[in-house]
């Protein structure tokens, strides 16, 4: 267990439907990173999250949103939601927001759309 | 143009052997740290191992040690004493530098085979 939380593991909804995933970082962590993984696409960042501010920003569509909040939780909403977005969801964490800071992964949450 | 780059997407290894999954990275930045993870079928993702583009020496966790060679822009995985427990998927990553803050790029993996 890394002791990062996801919620929900699973997510079934339609498209066109708008989705919240929830991610709690270990204590003591301050950064909160997306991560998106499918078949096709592989792994893929999407955004980091350092203290509640923006600090990186990868592949992330423009129908995807995040944010930290101040108890840095983080949330990941995906909106207009089309069959390509169904993939596995991962939240990681570290401590800070450096080159060589480990990521740690929570368990993921899989998204279905139908 | 791949900045990871698992050349094996499969392999074998018999129990109690040694195995080494290869990794490239390509980068023009001299800062980057290296990583690799495990990920079992049950889907999570488990840090295993860490080295730094300064680090003089090769990275070595329990059974995990990095061969590192910058030169060749290589970082592989050496897994010692294999057990059947290894069975999973094995991602090498990147993170490094550039406009709009540090970013890791993962490889495509490579499925790891352990037989009794």
């Amino acid at each position: 267990d890394s002791g990062v939380t996801q919620t929900p593991k699973h997510l079934i909804t339609a498209t066109g439907q708008r989705v919240t995933l929830r991610c709690s970082p270990r204590s003591g962590d301050l950064s909160v990173y997306w991560y998106q993984q499918s078949l096709d696409q592989g792994l893929q960042f999407l955004i980091q999250y350092y203290n509640g501010e923006e600090r990186a920003k990868g592949n992330i569509l423009e129908r995807f949103s995040a944010q930290q909040f101040p108890d840095l939780h983080s949330e990941l909403n995906l909106s207009s939601l089309e069959l390509g977005d169904s993939a596995l969801y991962f939240c990681a964490s570290s401590v800070g927001s450096g080159l060589t800071d480990t990521q740690y992964f929570g368990p993921g949450t899989r998204l279905t759309v139908l | 143009a791949q900045k990871i780059t698992q050349t094996q997407p499969g392999m074998f290894v018999q129990e109690k052997e040694a195995v080494t999954l290869d990794c490239t990275y390509d980068t023009s930045d001299p800062s980057y740290g290296l990583f690799w993870y495990k990920q079992p079928s049950s889907g999570e993702m488990i840090f295993l191992i860490y080295q730094g583009s300064y680090d003089q020496q090769n990275a070595t966790e329990g059974r995990y040690s990095l061969n590192f060679q910058k030169a060749r822009k290589s970082a592989n995985l050496v897994i010692s004493a294999s057990q059947l427990g290894d069975s999973a998927m094995y991602f090498c990553a990147m993170r490094e530098g550039g406009t709009g803050g540090f970013k890791t790029i993962f490889g495509a993996g490579t499925r790891l085979f352990v037989k009794a």
